[in-house]
């Protein structure tokens, strides 16, 4: 089974500032996707960034990039000139290339600090 | 283009009781997923379902039961509830066109099911 883990159950950051939440993940599938989500007080999940596994180049979405490193299983976010309205809950995603069944990590909650 | 929309947003129900829970997808759709969120067990996959069947299904009791009809939209039914089954559900839609396009699973706002 999969198993997706984010080790930073806090994260405060500077308004403005660069900061990098991350996940490890564990799967023997060489085929996926990884997703980053952002969940506001609002409790609606947005999506963030996604990232297929066949592609080496990092996905980038404005602010929001990834550092995808596949043999390492690591799948960080970083956001760039943090915004109060960044200040969330952001759980990292892995999902099968088959069937739409997301494995979700425990969530990281950032606050930004006007 | 209309979100997912879940109903209701608010519930309240006594222990034994049952529930349903709907949720519309974006329209075009096809795949519609359930998740239970609490505090203590995070986020977890209850079923998902595609063109009226269930296609893959978690770690659930039988208690917890969904469908899908020919519209894509989707119901869920928790029977005899426990206090643990408190939880906010969020349902989930996407494309799924068996191509990296469409795999994104787009959210609701979620139903907050408070059990008593």
């Amino acid at each position: 089974a999969q198993t997706v883990t984010q080790s930073q159950p806090e994260m405060s950051v500077q308004e403005a500032e660069t900061v990098t939440l991350s996940c490890t993940y564990d799967t023997s599938e060489s085929d996926y996707y990884l997703f980053w989500y952002k969940q506001p007080p609002s409790r609606q999940m947005i999506l963030v960034i996604r990232q297929e596994a066949y592609k080496q180049q990092n996905a980038t979405e404005n602010r929001f990039s990834v550092n995808f490193q596949k043999a390492a299983k690591s799948f960080s976010l970083k956001i760039s000139d943090s915004q109060l309205g960044d200040a969330a809950m952001y759980f990292c995603a892995y999902r099968r290339n088959a069937g739409n069944m997301l494995t979700f990590g425990g969530g990281t909650r950032l606050m930004v600090k006007p | 283009k209309a979100g997912v929309t879940q109903t209701p947003r608010y519930l309240i129900k006594t222990r034994g009781q049952q529930v349903t829970l709907s949720c519309s997808p974006i329209s075009g759709h096809r795949s519609v997923s359930w998740y239970q969120q609490t505090p203590g067990q995070g986020l977890q996959f209850l079923f998902e379902y595609f063109s009226e069947t269930q296609r893959n299904k978690g770690n659930f009791p039988g208690r917890f039961s969904g469908r899908q009809f020919s519209n894509s939209r989707s119901e869920m039914n928790v029977s005899t509830l426990e206090l643990g089954d408190s939880a906010l559900y969020l349902c989930a839609s996407s494309l799924e066109t068996g191509l990296p396009i469409g795999v994104e699973a787009f959210f609701g706002q979620g139903t907050r099911l408070t059990v008593v």
